[in-house]
């Protein structure tokens, strides 16, 4: 089946870094990805959406300068999370749309990130 | 704005019962998906259902879609330890933000012996 990709898997950063993950559909092209982020014990929250060559759509209450996404390619998306705060430790999981694949939706393995 | 309901948001079943977990979802929808998700892991697709009266099993578990009532079922027979997971139903927020999916609250389900 189609598989998408998340890296890193996890990543520990200092107060006021940045850090990016990334997000790769590895056998199809995915015009269409979606970044949710998820609290320990609740459930996923939509942040963004992200199309090829567009800037990102983001929902209400995300910040987008906090939150850079980049959609390069069909096969490629990036959230990077800017000067980053122990309040922005969370899972972070992003998902692709696989239009040639009747418009399924594949999640990637998610990506823990802990901001000390 | 697409809702979803999820319920129960618990449920501690014996091994060998049978249950079933509701979904109900605000506005129209073409598509809905279950979710299983294991803790500190990210999310393993179950079903994707397409239509209305559609219905897909898969070992202990059968989903079920009413587009009508914008409702889908998770049915659990004869329970095993190893079905313990949170379930996540998902509608597609059709018209949306290019469909993406809205996620209900989960259902953490404890199978015990």
């Amino acid at each position: 089946g189609a598989v998408v990709s998340q890296h890193p898997s996890r990543v520990i950063c200092k107060s006021g870094t940045s850090v990016k993950i990334e997000c790769r559909s590895l056998d199809f092209q995915a015009t269409t990805m979606f970044w949710y982020r998820q609290f320990p014990k609740q459930s996923l929250m939509l942040m963004a959406t992200s199309n090829e060559g567009s800037k990102a759509t983001y929902e209400q209450g995300v910040e987008k300068d906090k939150f850079l996404i980049n959609h390069a390619s069909l096969t490629l998306s990036t959230l990077t999370v800017t000067s980053a705060h122990p309040e922005d430790s969370s899972f972070y999981i992003c998902s692709a749309r696989a239009a040639g694949l009747g418009n399924t939706i594949y999640f990637g393995e998610g990506s823990w990130l802990t901001v000390v | 704005e697409l809702k979803v309901e999820q319920n129960p948001l618990f449920l501690s079943m014996q091994e060998g019962k049978n249950y079933t977990i509701y979904c109900n979802y605000s506005t129209t929808s073409d598509r809905l998906y279950w979710y299983r998700q294991d803790p500190g892991k990210s999310l393993e697709s179950l079903f994707v259902l397409l239509s209305n009266g559609a219905v897909k099993q898969e070992g202990r578990l059968m989903a079920s879609l009413d587009t009508k009532a914008r409702l889908s079922t998770l049915h659990i027979t004869a329970a095993v330890h190893d079905l313990s997971a949170t379930y996540f139903c998902a509608p597609s927020n059709y018209g949306g933000s290019q469909g993406n999916l809205i996620f209900g609250k989960g259902t953490k389900l404890s199978v015990k012996p």
